[in-house]
């Protein structure tokens, strides 16, 4: 069971916009701006796609975007691409120097 | 462009200790941390823990004792040994690098399959 909650799947048509949920508590999510998502392939090691919350590295495109609200934090994918299929985890900095992640949610593109 | 390139034994019985390490090419140690991180088909991606350059450590709570991590400046190489392995840590193990945002993994290496069976 992991420490933050993720919906298992989610799904969205090529040029929809897709939401992804990640809820944790006051002591990671809530009470820290250090949110990150990654985006993974089957057998592939996950790529980071958003951190501090809203920020996008370079190279990632601005379909991506992510947000804040209290205990819950969220990923869009704006404009969806047959690409854009995969399984996304959040992740957050908690109390006392540890990272826990989302269970994962796997995105498919209609 | 820095790359992480991991090894380590593949298949373990139970009560062995894990031992893997992660090679860093094209970059020194210094500046950053680095970490392990463990996935698994039931319970999704798991950190362990993570080390800097000058062998400051913080580890996952729930795998503290039984998990260590250390450096190797020379070889610019850190190795994660975990004991006392049971089924449950049959996993694939990545190894990873830190941005300058704590606990935010940039590079990642190609994983590593381990499996604890009798």
């Amino acid at each position: 069971q992991s420490a933050l909650t993720q919906p298992p799947s989610a799904s969205g048509s090529p040029g929809q916009s897709v939401t992804i949920s990640c809820t944790g508590t006051s002591r990671d999510v809530g009470g820290y701006d250090y949110v990150t998502w990654y985006q993974q392939y089957p057998g592939k090691a996950p790529k980071l796609i958003i951190y501090e919350v809203t920020k996008r590295p370079s190279g990632v495109p601005n379909r991506f975007s992510g947000s804040k609200s209290g205990n819950t934090a969220s990923l869009t994918v704006s404009g969806l691409q047959a690409e854009d299929e995969a399984d996304y985890y959040c992740s957050s900095y908690a109390a006392s120097n540890n990272l826990v992640f989302g269970g994962g949610t796997k995105l498919t593109v209609l | 462009q820095v790359q992480l390139q991991q090894w380590g034994a593949g298949l373990l019985k139970p009560s062995e200790t894990l031992s893997l390490t992660c090679a860093v090419y094209g970059g020194s140690l210094s500046n950053y941390y680095w970490s392990w991180i463990r996935q698994t088909p039931g319970k999704g991606l798991e950190w362990i823990g993570e080390i800097n350059h000058s062998g400051r450590t913080n580890y996952n709570p729930s795998l503290k004792s039984r998990v260590s991590i250390s450096v190797d400046t020379s070889k610019n190489q850190f190795t994660l040994d975990l004991r006392s392995v049971t089924a449950a840590d049959t996993a694939v193990y990545y190894c990873a690098r830190g941005g300058s945002t704590p606990m935010v993994l940039v590079y990642w290496g190609q994983g590593t399959r381990v499996t604890v069976s009798s």
